[in-house]
């Protein structure tokens, strides 16, 4: 059964500064991941997607990376804003199904 | 309207009610999802629909009850709900379930109480 981790639970940075979210998955048999972040009692908003043959995908101050031989994704969040702060949420698509898993999101807050 | 959209936003409900949420999306996608968040969880599946057709249903409760009559519009009925239902309720849309296809699209959800 996938499962997908995120490390820090909570991240608290001054603004400005270049931070890094990490996103891990049991099974290396993906098939897309995507980035999502969420604003308290909101919906999910689409950062990136990265299909499994894709090594990156930038947008912006957003790159996301994925070595699916490591089962690891990372999210770089470049010169921080106040207007980042949100829960970033990582998600794989399995194979059996072909259905996302979730994991449990690192929330962000960037201080002015 | 654009995106993915879901009406109530905000639904309190005794656990002997009846009652339905709404999502409406008007990206032109074939596949739909209900997804259910608590509070210190990560998100659940709940249904998937794909051109209309249920594909998924991840071992919920007969107490909810998706429709989707076409495929811009996904209901999930309550009945009969219990206090641990409440959570924030998520629809979520793809144009299809292959590739970059799969990117999903989500609405702001609706916040369930049972009282």
């Amino acid at each position: 059964k996938q499962e997908v981790t995120q490390i820090p639970a909570a991240l608290s940075v001054p603004e400005g500064e270049n931070l890094v979210l990490n996103c891990s998955f049991t099974d290396s048999a993906i098939y897309n991941l995507q980035w999502f972040r969420q604003d308290p009692g909101k919906g999910l908003t689409s950062l990136l997607l990265i299909q499994s043959s894709q090594r990156e995908q930038t947008s912006g101050r957003l790159n996301a990376s994925l070595d699916k031989s490591s089962g690891r994704s990372t999210l770089y969040i470049a010169a921080s804003q106040p207007g980042d702060s949100a829960t970033y949420l990582c998600a794989v698509i399995v194979p059996n199904g072909q259905n996302f898993v979730f994991g449990p999101g690192t929330r962000l807050s960037v201080l002015p | 309207e654009t995106g993915v959209t879901q009406t109530p936003r905000h639904l309190v409900m005794g656990m002997t009610n009846k009652k339905s949420l709404k999502c409406e999306q008007h990206l032109g996608h074939n596949a739909m999802y209900w997804y259910k968040q608590s509070a210190k969880k990560p998100l659940e599946l709940m249904f998937v629909y794909n051109f209309k057709e249920q594909t998924e249903n991840n071992s919920v409760p007969s107490r909810f009850s998706p429709e989707c009559p076409n495929s811009s519009h996904l209901f999930l009925h309550l009945h009969t709900l219990q206090p641990e239902d409440s959570a924030l309720y998520l629809c979520a849309s793809s144009q299809d379930r292959t590739g970059t296809l799969y990117e999903q699209y989500f609405g702001p959800g609706t916040r369930l109480t049972v009282t």
